[in-house]
C-alpha cells in the first residue's frame, strides 16, 4: 500500500531559527494535508494542498506541494516556543483511508 | 460548534478483556474515522464509517470492530485485548461529502492501557 515517509523524525532548534520537515510519498498524491499535534494533544488540521507546485502560507508557516505531487514540505520561519509539537503530513490512502507520515517532532530550546 | 468528543478519556484493562470506546462527531458531520496512535507505529487508520456503513478499513485484525449509529455517533470495540493494543485511540469526524480526503477534525482521544 501507499507509504508516506517523513523526515527528520526529530528536530532540535534554537528559538528564532527556521525549521523544515519533508514528506515523500511512494505514489502520486491527489492532495496532501498537514496536521500539528501539541504534546499531550490531538492532531489539528493546518492546511491542504491540491495543485502541483502549490505554495501556501500561514503567517510564519510555508507549505509546498511538489511538481510531481509526490513530495511536500513545511517550513517555519523564526520558530517560537508555541511551535513545539509534532507535525504530520497525510495523504489519501484509498481503501487505507488517510495515510499519515510518522511525524517530525519539533523541539525548541529557548 | 462543539468539537469531537470521546469517552472515556482514559482506560485501564487487562489482557483478554474487551473494551468499547465512544465518539460523538461534530454536529452535521456524517463521517467518523478511527485511528490508533502509538510511539512506534505512529498514526494508523483503523476504519471509517459513513451513514452507519463501514466505508473504509485499515490493516487491523478482526478483533477491532466498530459501528455507527443513525445520529452519526460511533463506537469502536476491541476484543481479547493484547498488551500491544495499548495506545491512544483517536476519533476524527468530517462532513462526509464523499471522500476520505476531507479535513479530519480529531477528538482528544482515549488513552488505553492494557496490563
Amino acid at each position: 500500500g501507499q507509504q508516506v515517509m517523513q523526515i527528520p523524525q526529530y528536530q532540535h532548534v534554537q528559538e528564532g531559527e527556521d525549521f523544515t520537515t519533508y514528506c515523500n510519498s511512494s505514489t502520486t498524491l491527489s492532495n496532501i494535508q498537514w496536521y500539528k499535534q501539541r504534546p499531550g494533544g490531538h492532531p489539528v488540521f493546518l492546511i491542504q494542498l491540491v495543485k502541483s507546485g502549490e505554495v501556501k502560507k500561514q503567517k510564519r508557516l510555508t507549505f509546498q506541494f511538489g511538481e510531481a505531487k509526490k513530495n511536500s514540505s513545511l517550513h517555519i520561519t523564526a520558530t517560537q516556543t508555541t511551535d513545539v509539537g509534532t507535525y504530520f503530513c497525510a495523504g489519501p490512502g484509498g481503501a487505507d483511508g488517510l495515510t499519515f507520515g510518522k511525524g517530525t517532532h519539533l523541539i525548541i530550546q529557548p | 460548534k462543539a468539537g469531537v468528543t470521546q469517552t472515556p478519556r482514559y482506560l485501564i484493562k487487562t489482557r483478554g478483556q474487551q473494551v468499547t470506546l465512544s465518539c460523538s462527531p461534530i454536529s452535521g458531520h456524517r463521517s467518523v474515522s478511527w485511528y490508533q496512535q502509538t510511539p512506534g507505529q505512529g498514526l494508523q487508520f483503523l476504519f471509517e464509517y459513513f451513514s452507519e456503513t463501514q466505508r473504509n478499513k485499515g490493516n487491523f485484525p478482526g478483533r477491532f470492530s466498530g459501528r455507527q449509529f443513525s445520529n452519526s455517533r460511533s463506537e469502536m470495540n476491541v476484543s481479547t485485548l493484547e498488551l500491544g493494543d495499548s495506545a491512544l485511540y483517536l476519533c476524527a469526524s468530517s462532513p462526509g461529502t464523499g471522500t476520505i480526503q476531507e479535513t479530519q477534525y480529531f477528538g482528544p482521544g482515549t488513552r488505553l492501557l492494557v496490563l
